[in-house]
């Protein structure tokens, strides 16, 4: 069975910090990661999907890694804004079961003016 | 355009009544699933259908009937609904069960008293 963990699972920054979140998983036999953000009482919005044969995704101020041996992705986040502030989850689909998709249970971040 | 879309936003209806969700999406994808985020945030997948066809179905009450008219829509219809059925429910979308990037709709939060 699928476990994803998401350490830490709140994080607070100064504006303009550089941080990293972190996302581990104990089956690496993965077709893919994907990093999503969610904002208080909305949907998830994707902001990375990184395939088991990449080793990292850029976007903008983003770049997420994969490191499927050890099952562990970062998402990197460059010159932080409050704007940045909510919650990252990961999210893991397996090569079995149908692709189903695991989720951790997310980090918090508050980016502070 | 939204992209994946869902309703009715809110849901509040009595312990014991029966209820739908709907959910469509535009972006000609032909996977859909409902995920289930419960009070504590975490997300975690009910069903997932490819092409009209249920591929995944978790451990989910069989109070949970999903129904996929076409590609383009997944309904979910829940029957006697207890106080523990109050969450929100997410619809998600992707193209191919298991390669391709997952796009959320906005959510609906269903509270049963």
């Amino acid at each position: 069975k699928q476990e994803v963990t998401q350490i830490p699972a709140a994080l607070s920054v100064p504006e303009g910090e550089n941080l990293v979140l972190n996302c581990s998983f104990t089956d690496s036999a993965i077709y893919n990661l994907q990093w999503f953000r969610q904002d208080p009482g909305k949907g998830l919005t994707s902001l990375l999907l990184i395939q088991s044969s990449q080793r990292e995704q850029t976007s903008g101020r983003l770049n997420a890694s994969l490191d499927k041996s050890s099952g562990r992705s970062t998402l990197y986040i460059a010159a932080s804004q409050p704007g940045d502030s909510a919650t990252y989850l990961c999210a893991v689909r397996l090569n079995t079961n149908a692709g189903k998709s695991t989720f951790g249970d997310g980090t918090t971040l508050t980016v502070k003016p | 355009d939204t992209a994946v879309s869902q309703t009715p936003k809110y849901l509040v209806t009595q312990m014991g009544n029966d209820k739908s969700i709907k959910c469509e999406q535009n972006l000609g994808h032909d996977t859909m699933y409902w995920y289930k985020q419960d009070s504590k945030k975490f997300l975690k997948i009910m069903f997932s259908y490819n092409n009209k066809e249920l591929i995944i179905n978790e451990t989910v009450p069989n109070r949970f009937s999903p129904k996929s008219p076409d590609k383009a829509h997944l309904n979910l219809h829940i029957n006697s609904l207890e106080l523990g059925d109050s969450a929100v429910y997410f619809c998600a979308s992707s193209q191919g069960l298991a390669h391709g990037e997952q796009y959320f709709g906005p959510g609906t939060r269903l509270t049963v008293t």
